[in-house]
């Protein structure tokens, strides 16, 4: 069974462009999250979705957006760059069954923004 | 607000000695708490996890305590190998949503 597929795994943007990001969850799984991780301050929840719905949302700005689609595939935007955005930015799938929360994590993608 | 705090940051053990990590969270909704080990690299890899139902869950080498009254708990990893050398980290969720809390995570190294 695959994992959980991102892409790209590396990207070196400008500060002011933007970026789109890719998901693809586990076969099976209809929940996706996002995950940034900084060595200032660890991994933090950037978004859920499930059926193509955002669950729930954590304390961003507006420039961090995301979507599902309905074959679960997911993508997350980050528009007008700032240097602070350089990270790495993670999914995980879960099968969203409230009863089975066990998420899987991507490799993940190294944003640099310079 | 939702916080886990995860000690220590650092631990350090020869080969073939216990090693625990604790953590304690702030939510008391909290019932879902994961485990994940982060090799330099790749993504965080689930290990292990336990529900807020269940005091004590082992999985060979590795083990999971949870004192809900104190909102403690604690890794516990028997017979470490230099394999175990990684990042890990604790993770807190609630029943209605996937999103997890996590940890600030201890660096763990096994020296042979």
């Amino acid at each position: 069974k695959a994992g959980v597929t991102q892409t790209p795994r590396y990207l070196i943007k400008t500060r002011g462009q933007q970026v789109t990001l890719s998901c693809s969850p586990i076969s099976g799984h209809r929940s996706v999250s996002w995950y940034q991780q900084t060595p200032g301050q660890g991994l933090q929840f950037l978004f859920e979705y499930f059926s193509e719905t955002q669950r729930n949302k954590g304390n961003f700005p507006g420039r961090f957006s995301g979507r599902q689609f309905s074959n679960s595939r997911s993508e997350m935007n980050v528009s007008t760059l700032e240097l602070g955005d350089s990270a790495l930015y993670l999914c995980a799938s879960s099968i969203g069954d409230r009863e089975d929360t066990e998420a899987f994590f991507g490799q993940g993608t190294r944003l640099t923004v310079v | 607000g939702e916080n886990v705090e995860q000690h220590p940051s650092t631990l350090s053990v020869q080969e073939g000695d216990s090693a625990v990590i604790k953590c304690t969270y702030s939510d008391s909704a909290s019932n879902y708490f994961p485990w994940y080990k982060q090799e330099l690299g790749k993504g965080p890899q689930l290990i292990i996890d336990i529900r807020s139902n269940v005091g004590e869950k082992k999985d060979q080498r590795i083990a999971v305590t949870l004192n809900k009254t104190a909102k403690h708990f604690s890794l516990h990893i028997t017979e470490t190998q230099p394999e175990d050398s990684a990042v890990y980290f604790c993770a807190a969720s609630k029943w209605n949503t996937d999103k997890l809390i996590f940890g600030t995570g201890t660096r763990l190294q096994v020296f042979p």
